[in-house]
């Protein structure tokens, strides 16, 4: 079974610097997709980034990127230039592409402070 | 368009006393998924419904709790006697498909149940 460790309970970061958030997981699938969803406050889930497994290509998103490491089954998230508006929980998450199988396995958070 | 709408936004109870969840997910999407967040931890799957076929309950906790979407839209959560462990924020999402290749999931923003 596929599973998703987030390693950071908690992390902070100034105002304007870059954070990096940890994800690993595990799998014996070659193919899948990984997602990084951010909850403020507000309890909101909101999609952040996706990569498609196959794609060897880091995907980015604004002042979002990933490092996307197959092989160590790697998956962390760089926040740059972060502002206040950045302090969430952050989950990471896994999903499998097979048809039929729909289920998201996440992580269990990181909570991202941001000092002003 | 109007995103996932969830109510109540918070639920207070009394052990043992039934409670109904209710998500509105977004218009045309046929996947529908609820998952439990306890506090501090991930989410936790519930159930699955994707158009007309059967609904996979396989996350269910027990059977106090089940689920019905009705005319592929709207659905409700039931947890019958409840129990203060039962205590969590109840999330819903809705996608496009739910199987194949990924879609994204939008969530609602909870309800945060508290069983006294």
């Amino acid at each position: 079974a596929q599973t998703v460790t987030q390693s950071q309970p908690e992390m902070s970061v100034q105002e304007a610097e870059t954070v990096t958030l940890s994800c690993t997981y595990d799998t014996s699938e070659s193919d899948y997709y990984l997602f990084w969803y951010k909850q403020p406050p507000s309890r909101q889930m909101i999609l952040v980034i996706r990569q498609e497994a196959y794609k060897q290509q880091n995907a980015t998103e604004n002042r979002f990127s990933v490092n996307f490491q197959k092989a160590a089954k790697s998956f962390s998230l760089k926040i740059s230039d972060s502002q206040l508006g950045d302090a969430a929980m952050y989950f990471c998450a896994y999903r499998s592409p097979l048809s039929g199988t729909y289920k998201y396995i996440f992580g269990t958070g990181t909570r991202l402070k941001v000092l002003a | 368009g109007a995103g996932v709408s969830q109510s109540p936004s918070n639920k207070v109870t009394e052990k043992g006393k039934d409670v109904e969840l209710r998500c509105d997910p977004i218009s045309g999407h046929t996947a529908l998924y609820w998952y439990r967040q306890s506090l501090g931890q991930g989410l936790e799957f519930l159930i699955y419904f994707q158009g007309n076929s059967a609904p996979d309950k396989s996350g269910l906790p027990s059977d106090r709790f089940s689920a019905e979407r009705t005319g592929g839209s709207v659905s409700t959560l039931t947890i019958q006697r409840t129990q203060q462990e039962d205590s969590a924020v109840y999330l819903c999402a809705s996608s496009l498909a739910g199987q194949g290749r990924a879609d994204t999931q939008y969530f609602g923003p909870g309800t945060r149940l508290t069983v006294l």
